[in-house]
């Protein structure tokens, strides 16, 4: 079945930089739009943008452009997102998710990230 | 960007009973083709939001019949016949007609 799994939770210093992974199983990659979201306590959740498989085509929310910069590894079916020159607005949970024409039907379990000195 | 304005519920909703989440669009989202790109979601306490109703009015795959969607080009309602716990958790209203995607600040289901 369809499985998006991401990587543990980060704490990183304010200044500092953070990539996170999703790997992906049980779907062609390839031919996949993969977007990624973020949620912060209110509650509420933004997109940032997604990044096509394929030939690594992006479309990113004007909001994030130089925040977040996403890439594929296809050998390993594998989204991935920096995050640079983070903030205490930064801190969040990060989502990747599958979109589809029907919206986002598969969600990785998320990723905390702690912006911290 | 289409801004989402979602309605509050009544909390908490007895068991059994129905409950109906609104949601507004700051734009029409019927597309050209005839559908309107209008996605629900529920996030359950401590996990990732799982799509329940896309095109206003169709329901994902797997996902009860006891919930149904409806409205116009700008206002939305998610319908749950007979409210259960496993239906507790924030619902979310999201665009999907266009970039950037966005969402509604949620409505929270509590069960009586």
């Amino acid at each position: 079945q369809v499985k998006l799994l991401q990587s543990g939770a980060e704490l990183v210093k304010p200044g500092a930089s953070v990539k996170l992974s999703c790997k992906t199983s049980g779907f062609t990659f390839s031919t996949s739009y993969m977007s990624w979201l973020k949620q912060v306590p209110g509650p509420s959740i933004e997109w940032i943008g997604w990044i096509y498989a394929g030939d690594g085509g992006t479309n990113y929310n004007q909001k994030f452009k130089g925040k977040a910069t996403l890439t594929v590894d296809k050998s390993s079916s594998t989204a991935y997102m920096d995050l640079s020159s983070l903030t205490s607005e930064d801190a969040a949970v990060y989502f990747c998710a599958r979109g589809t024409t029907g919206g986002f039907a598969y969600w990785g379990q998320g990723t905390l990230v702690t912006v911290s000195s | 960007d289409i801004v989402m304005t979602q309605g509050a519920l009544p909390n908490p909703v007895p068991s059994g009973e129905s409950a109906s989440i609104t949601c507004q669009s700051s734009k029409s989202l019927l597309h050209s083709n005839g559908k309107t790109y209008l996605n629900w979601y529920l996030q359950r306490p401590g996990q990732s939001p799982q799509l329940l109703i896309y095109w206003m009015s169709t329901r994902a795959s797997g996902v009860s019949d006891r919930f149904s969607g409806s409205g116009s080009g700008t206002d939305f309602t998610l319908k749950i016949s007979s409210v259960e716990a496993e239906d507790v958790g924030v619902y979310y209203c999201q665009q999907f007609l266009e970039y950037p995607r966005t969402f509604g600040g949620g409505t929270k289901l509590e069960l009586k």
